[in-house]
């Protein structure tokens, strides 16, 4: 069975300061992970998706995440926070030859103060 | 092109009575979304619909819930006999239904029970 774990449930940064939210995941199974941001009041909406190939992946509005198998770690970075980044972040995962479910950590609230 | 819209986007209703949510779908996908949002349990899997095959309740929390995908587009998903704990965000989702596909989610209908 597949977790996703998020440590730090509130995370606060300056703007201008490096943003970096951890996930860990466990799978029996080559996993996809997934970083999904949620805006107050709003949906989810995709950060970016790792499945295969390279381990490092760009996603929107600057964010990156690198797979790293060996640590069992996804977690999210943004060199420079903007004030629009405040915002909730959830990491997820997919079994490969799975039914498809995203399986969610509690996810991370990011504070940015200016 | 149009996301995915669900309604009502707020709904409050007395314990015991039934309501149903609606969702629409990004048109062409194949694959349906239910998850539920709530401050104690995080994001869940509720239920999955993949085209015309079965579909997947094993996130159903109880036998009060089901949900009906008609046509293979519009999703109705119904509580019966509501109780206070069923107050929560219920998010619809959906993809084109291959492995990984980025899963858009619409904004969510808030269920509160009085």
């Amino acid at each position: 069975a597949q977790s996703v774990t998020q440590l730090g449930s509130h995370v606060s940064v300056s703007e201008g300061a490096l943003v970096l939210l951890r996930c860990n995941y466990s799978s029996s199974v080559p996993p996809y992970l997934f970083w999904y941001v949620q805006y107050p009041n709003q949906g989810l909406q995709l950060l970016l998706k790792y499945t295969t190939g390279a381990t490092l992946v760009k996603g929107i509005n600057g964010f990156e995440a690198e797979f790293k198998k060996s640590e069992t770690s996804f977690h999210l970075t943004k060199p420079s926070a903007h004030m629009s980044d405040a915002a909730e972040y959830f990491c997820a995962v997919i079994g490969q030859g799975s039914q498809g479910n995203l399986i969610f950590g509690k996810g991370t609230k990011l504070s940015v103060k200016p | 092109g149009a996301g995915v819209s669900q309604s009502p986007s707020n709904k409050v209703t007395e314990k015991g009575k039934d309501v149903e949510l609606r969702c629409d779908p990004i048109s062409g996908h194949t694959a349906l979304y239910w998850y539920r949002q709530s401050l104690g349990q995080g994001l869940e899997f509720l239920i999955y619909f993949q085209g015309n095959s079965a579909p997947d309740k094993s996130g159903l929390p109880s036998d009060r819930f089901s949900a009906e995908r008609t046509g293979g587009s519009v999703s109705t998903l119904t509580i019966q006999r509501t109780q206070q704990e069923d107050s929560a965000v219920y998010l619809c989702a959906s993809s084109r239904g291959l492995d990984a596909d980025t899963q858009y989610f619409g904004p969510g209908t808030r269920l509160t029970v009085l």
